[in-house]
């Protein structure tokens, strides 16, 4: 069964640092690994989306790396902008095009 | 993409009655997922629903606690039976956009059961 961990849980950055959060994956067979961004009370906005032959995915201040083989993804977060505090959440696609998701990064940005 | 509507946004309910939520998508999808979050907690599927068939449920989801209908290939339902505090939870509809892969989520729907 395909398990999903996020570290750290929570984070807590002043304005304009670079960052990353981790998400590990127990299962390698995957079809691909999304990131996700998630604001309190709301749903889930798509960031990006790796395709398991792929390394890497960018999207202006986020870079995502997916290493398979391993089992790691870390999303990078270029500048930090207070509007970025949210939670964010990886999820594995093992081929039933449904998602395992992982329990998520809590990131609050200071001004 | 694609863009998901889910109604109700939320609701209060009283325990022992049920809610039925509902999912529009603005384009023909071939599958259909629905999750649940509970408190403080991610996201754990649900069931997948396939237009013209029955859904899957994962384990620890029944039909009979969480009906489900899928009527085209733009609409979909899902019913909280029987409804108890447990089950407070946001409900999430969700369906792949076409080629990529790529999972797009609606905005959910807030349920407190009192």
């Amino acid at each position: 069964k395909q398990e999903v961990t996020q570290i750290p849980a929570a984070l807590s950055v002043p304005e304009g640092e670079n960052l990353v959060l981790n998400c590990s994956f127990t299962d390698s067979a995957i079809y691909n690994l999304q990131w996700f961004r998630q604001d309190p009370g709301k749903g889930l906005t798509s960031l990006l989306l790796i395709q398991s032959s792929q390394r890497e995915q960018t999207s202006g201040r986020l870079n995502a790396s997916l290493d398979k083989s391993s089992g790691r993804s870390t999303l990078y977060i270029a500048a930090s902008q207070p509007g970025d505090s949210a939670t964010y959440l990886c999820a594995v696609d093992t081929g039933r095009r449904a998602l395992t998701f992982g329990s998520g990064t809590r990131l609050q940005v200071q001004p | 993409s694609a863009v998901i509507s889910q109604k109700p946004s939320r609701d209060i309910c009283q325990r022992g009655t049920s809610l039925t939520i509902q999912c529009q998508v603005d384009s023909q999808v071939t599958m259909m997922f629905w999750y649940r979050q509970q408190p403080g907690q991610s996201l754990t599927l649900i069931a997948t629903a396939n237009q013209g068939s029955e859904a899957t449920y994962e384990s620890g989801f029944v039909i009979d606690k969480f009906p489900i209908s899928r009527p085209n290939l733009t609409f979909s339902t899902l019913t909280v039976s029987n409804m108890s505090p447990e089950d407070s939870s946001i409900y999430l509809c969700s369906v792949q956009g076409t080629g990529t892969g790529e999972l797009f989520f609606g905005e959910g729907s807030r349920l407190t059961v009192l």
